[in-house]
């Protein structure tokens, strides 16, 4: 029963790359998060996803972030034109239809040189 | 809007003794509380949660927290701490009344056990 898979694990990208991180629930899992944590901070919500559909997007930047959830395959959360700002961990969660808790992947490192 | 406060970022404790990590937050509708532990380089771990009922929880590894209403708080305690809890400890919570999935988290206190 494997858990959140996130990859890459580290990613290293120059300013103005794109970067893309995945996110695979646990199985049986319909609800998507992304978080990320800035270093020595708390972890800050960006968005919730369900299958083809953004439920709550009030976290995210207003410009070069965007996520989605396909009917198959992984959530993924891009970030074109990345600065240097970017560099953070960025932790996906995932949660059952109709419950409340949510069980995190073990992140992804972005590294912006 | 909801906001969780950890006062102590940090919590040197020795090997065997007791230790309390301060949780409080500020809601205007109900909610769901959690712990969280984080270990070096690692995803955050579901420690214990409050949904609803008995206000006292406890986890697999000792560690308890008590929601308290009146004080909006949920602190975490353990009688006896090892080594191994040494790590980065998140309070969170959710909003039970509209369904707003979303968790918000204090900034975290770093439990450092010493033998």
């Amino acid at each position: 029963n494997a858990g959140v898979m996130q990859n890459p694990r580290h990613l290293v990208r120059r300013r103005g790359q794109e970067a893309r991180l995945r996110c695979s629930p646990m199985k049986g899992h319909s609800h998507v998060y992304w978080y990320r944590q800035l270093p020595e901070e708390g972890l800050k919500f960006m968005v919730y996803l369900q299958k083809e559909n953004i439920i709550d997007e009030s976290g995210m930047p207003k410009e070069r972030f965007s996520a989605e959830f396909p009917k198959e395959g992984p959530s993924i959360l891009r970030i074109q034109q990345v600065v240097r700002g970017d560099s953070a961990a960025y932790f996906c969660a995932s949660s059952r239809q109709g419950t409340p808790e949510a069980f995190f992947g073990q992140g992804t490192r972005l590294t912006v040189v | 809007a909801q906001s969780v406060t950890q006062l102590d970022s940090q919590v040197p404790v020795f090997e065997e003794a007791p230790v309390e990590l301060r949780c409080n937050y500020s809601s205007s509708v109900s909610v769901y509380l959690f712990w969280y532990v984080q270990y070096p380089n690692q995803g955050l771990q579901l420690l214990l949660k409050y949904l609803s009922g008995s206000t006292l929880v406890e986890s697999i590894n000792g560690f308890e927290a008590e929601f308290n209403k009146s004080q909006t708080s949920f602190h975490l305690r353990k009688p006896s701490v090892h080594i191994s809890d040494t790590a980065e400890y998140f309070c969170a919570v959710s909003d039970a009344d509209t369904g707003r999935r979303a968790l918000t988290f204090g900034s975290g206190t770093r439990l450092q056990v010493q033998p």
